[in-house]
This record gives C-alpha cells, sequence and structure tokens, in this order.
C-alpha cells in the first residue's frame, strides 16, 4: 500500500523567510495530494493541493510542487509570518478512492 | 460551505463504557465518510472508511466490532467505542467527501478519555 514519509518532522524559521516541507510517495497510482494545517486541538484544514497533470501551483504565500518522477512533493511558504505555526501535513490520495495516506508531520515555528 | 461538525467534542467515561461520536456534514452529501485516530504529537491513522448504505472498510489492526462505525445516511455517520479502555483515549476526527471532488473536509475531533 501507499506510503508516504515528510521531512523535516520540526521546522523553525525567523518571521520573514521561507519555510519547505518536503514529502515522498510509494506509490506511481496516487494522483492527489493535499496539504494541511492543524493548530493545537483543532481540525485539519486544507491550505492547497495539487493534482498530478500539474507540476506547480500557487495561492498567494503558499505553494506547492509535485515531481510524479521522483515521486515527492513539496509545500513552499514564503515571508512566514508568527500565525503560520502549527503543524502542516502531507497526503497522497488515488482518484476515486478518496482516501488518504497523511505523512507523520511537520511542527513549523515561526519566531517573531 | 463544505462544513462537517462532530459531537460531542469532548467525552469523559469510566472504562467498559461504550461511547458515541456523530459526524454529520451540513451543507452537503458525504457519498464516504472517514474515520481517523491522532495521538498527541502524532498524524492522523485512518481507522475506517464509511459509504452510505454498506459496511465500512476497516483499516488493518483496527479492530471492527470495538469500533463500530454506521453511515446510515449521506450526512451523518456515528463511531461507537464499545468497551472502552483507557488506552482507546485519544483525539478522534471525521472527515467527509462529497464523490464530486477529492478533498475531504474535517469536523472539529472528538477528545475522548477513559479513566
Amino acid at each position: 500500500g501507499e506510503n508516504v514519509e515528510q521531512h523535516p518532522s520540526t521546522l523553525s524559521v525567523q518571521e520573514g523567510d521561507s519555510a519547505v516541507i518536503k514529502c515522498t510517495y510509494s506509490d506511481s497510482a496516487s494522483n492527489y495530494f493535499p496539504w494541511y494545517k492543524q493548530e493545537l486541538g483543532k481540525r485539519p484544514q486544507l491550505i492547497i493541493d495539487i493534482r498530478s497533470n500539474v507540476g506547480e501551483k500557487k495561492d498567494q504565500r503558499i505553494a506547492v510542487t509535485l515531481n510524479k518522477t521522483a515521486k515527492h512533493f513539496s509545500l513552499h511558504i514564503t515571508e512566514t509570518q508568527p500565525e503560520d505555526s502549527a503543524v502542516y501535513f502531507c497526503a497522497a490520495s488515488t482518484s476515486g478512492t478518496y482516501k488518504y495516506i497523511f505523512g507523520t508531520g511537520t511542527r513549523l515555528k515561526v519566531l517573531a | 460551505g463544505a462544513v462537517v461538525s462532530q459531537h460531542p467534542s469532548w467525552v469523559i467515561c469510566k472504562s467498559g463504557t461504550s461511547v458515541k461520536i456523530e459526524c454529520r456534514s451540513l451543507d452537503f452529501q458525504a457519498t464516504t465518510m472517514f474515520w481517523y485516530r491522532q495521538f498527541p504529537k502524532q498524524s492522523l491513522m485512518l481507522m475506517a472508511t464509511s459509504n452510505e448504505g454498506s459496511k465500512a472498510t476497516y483499516e488493518q489492526g483496527v479492530e471492527k466490532d470495538k469500533f463500530l462505525i454506521n453511515h446510515a445516511s449521506l450526512t451523518l455517520s456515528t463511531l461507537t467505542v464499545t468497551s472502552a479502555h483507557p488506552e482507546d483515549s485519544s483525539f478522534y476526527i471525521c472527515s467527509a467527501a462529497s464523490g464530486r471532488e477529492e478533498t475531504q473536509y474535517f469536523g472539529p475531533g472528538t477528545r475522548l478519555l477513559v479513566l
């Protein structure tokens, strides 16, 4: 079955700097890759997603890149702000199943 | 749009009792709902997938007789933790998918503490 690895597990950056989180997946049939942000004790919130027919997607300060050949995708946050501090999860899914396999999470801390 | 509610938000129970958690999609019909368990500082672990009107599909290692899932309508799924024990204490989160897109929308979670 699918396996998703996520790195790093923790990441501290200065406010205004960029943060990059990387994930790799094992199942070449996976074709949908969402990223979720989870604040302490709260529900995961979708922040951006990408489908396998696209190599990059951007939404203001957040971007995601996908390399299908290498089976990895990354989250890029630019101009980080303290409110970006949270745990970020990547996931991989295969069209039609709607089932996600989540990465292990990255705890991002943005230092003011 | 795409709001999912969960009830209760937290529950404390004695060991041996059963606890029911409800998950509702408020503004869309959810053909598929998912139940996850999340331990502190860990990722979301999928427990089971439920489709309206059919039996849930459980992930490996999840006891179906202990975690009863019912998806009686397109807007409601329930998870019952039977004969709860302290090791079942966790954060249980549901999510729902409409079937028109791959995105899952998450409920706010239920924190279960078994004494």
